[in-house]
Parts: structure tokens; sequence; C-alpha cells
């Protein structure tokens, strides 16, 4: 069966400090991934997907980048983060276009203080 | 860009009372999504609608889709205290790839 990963599942960072939040699939191969960032346990916005390696669509134009070095792994980064970067960030695949659901990973809380 | 407007953002019922959440896109959908998300936890796909109409059934959950496919609505017969949480909506447009979500409405169930 298919389970995602994140880690850490909190975190508290100074401003201006750099980030790397990571997200790895297992038991599937080629998902779609996705970033998302829920401001004060609310809405869900998407920040970045990835339909395979190396490709990365920015939704929102910000502080933040992703990268995935490989099939299962998507990674959100920051050189310097801003108190705005403070959320609760999302992982979440889809196992291919055939599917209904997204899964979701268990999630990051990120405070910046 | 699509957006999905989602109401009310809360609602505070009795248990046993019923309670409804209403999603509507500012452009015709494909399929619309419906997430539930327990408090600290990560949202949890509940069901799909696709056809023009459609309605399903999940024991005191019904969900709706709209005729023309801008609009969806899921309705909790009986609250209970397991329904607390936070519903989304989540709308397929023009894009495959990607999912636009509602704000949700977050569900509170008095005891």
């Amino acid at each position: 069966s298919q389970t995602i990963h994140q880690w850490p599942a909190t975190l508290v960072q100074p401003v201006g400090s750099p980030l790397s939040l990571e997200c790895t699939v297992e038991g599937t191969s080629n998902p779609n991934l996705y970033w998302y960032r829920q401001a004060a346990g609310r809405g869900l916005q998407l920040l970045f997907y990835s339909v395979g390696i190396g490709q990365i669509s920015s939704e929102v134009p910000q502080n933040l980048s992703a990268s995935r070095p490989q099939d299962r792994q998507f990674i959100l980064s920051s050189k310097k983060l801003l108190l705005s970067d403070s959320g609760f960030y999302l992982c979440a695949w889809f196992p291919d276009l055939g599917y209904n659901e997204q899964f979701f990973g268990p999630g990051t809380r990120l405070t910046v203080l | 860009g699509q957006q999905v407007m989602q109401i009310p953002q809360y609602q505070h019922v009795q248990e046993g009372e019923d309670f409804t959440t209403y999603c509507n896109s500012s452009t015709t959908l494909s399929n619309i999504q419906w997430y539930k998300q327990r408090p600290g936890g990560h949202p949890v796909f509940l069901i799909q609608l696709v056809k023009s109409g459609e309605v399903k059934k999940q024991k005191r959950l019904t969900f709706q889709f709209g005729e023309a496919k801008k609009n969806s609505s899921l309705h909790i017969t009986a609250t209970q205290t397991t329904d607390v949480g936070t519903y989304f909506c989540a709308g397929r447009g023009g894009s495959n790839y990607k999912l636009t979500f509602g704000k949700g409405t977050l569900l509170t169930v008095n005891p």
C-alpha cells in the first residue's frame, strides 16, 4: 500500500533562517506531488506541484521554492524565512489522473519567530 | 483564475441538529471533491461528484452537485460529536493536475 511521509512534524525557526521540508511517497511510482500551506488552521493554498522529476509548477510567487530530485521525493525550501511563512504545510499526491482522491501527508507545523 | 467559495466559514450546532455547507465555483467544474479535516489532522477524502445533478449519500452525509456543475453542497443529518472538523470542497476545472480548495467550513458540535 502507498504511504506518504513528511518531516519534521513541527518546527520553530527564527526569521531569516533557511528552511527545508521533505516529503516522500512509498509504494507508487511517478506520482503527481503537491505542496499546500494552511494558515491559521483554515483554507488550503496550493504552493507548488510536480508531475515528474525536475518538473515544478509554482502557483503563488513568494519566498519559497520546491524541488523534486527523485521520483518520490518533494522538497520545500526557503533561503530566508519570513514571519508570514508560518503555517501548516501539507504534502499531497495523486497516483495518476485516473484516481479520484488526493492523499495528504501528516503535515509540518512551522512557526517563524 | 478559478475560484471556489465556500460558506459558512463557521457553524456551531447542538448535537442532533442538521448541518449544511455550500460551495460555489466561478467556472464550470469537471468534478468536485469533499474532504474532512479533524482538528490537528490532515484532510481526508470523503467523496467525488462528477455528473451534473449528481447526489450521493454516505450514511448521514448527503452530497450534491449542481445542474450547471458550478456548485455543490454537503448536508449532515443529525450531527454527532464525531462530525467535528473542517469540511472542504475542492473543484477540478481546466487542469487535470490541480484542485482548487474552498476555504472550508469549521463545524463544532455541542453535546
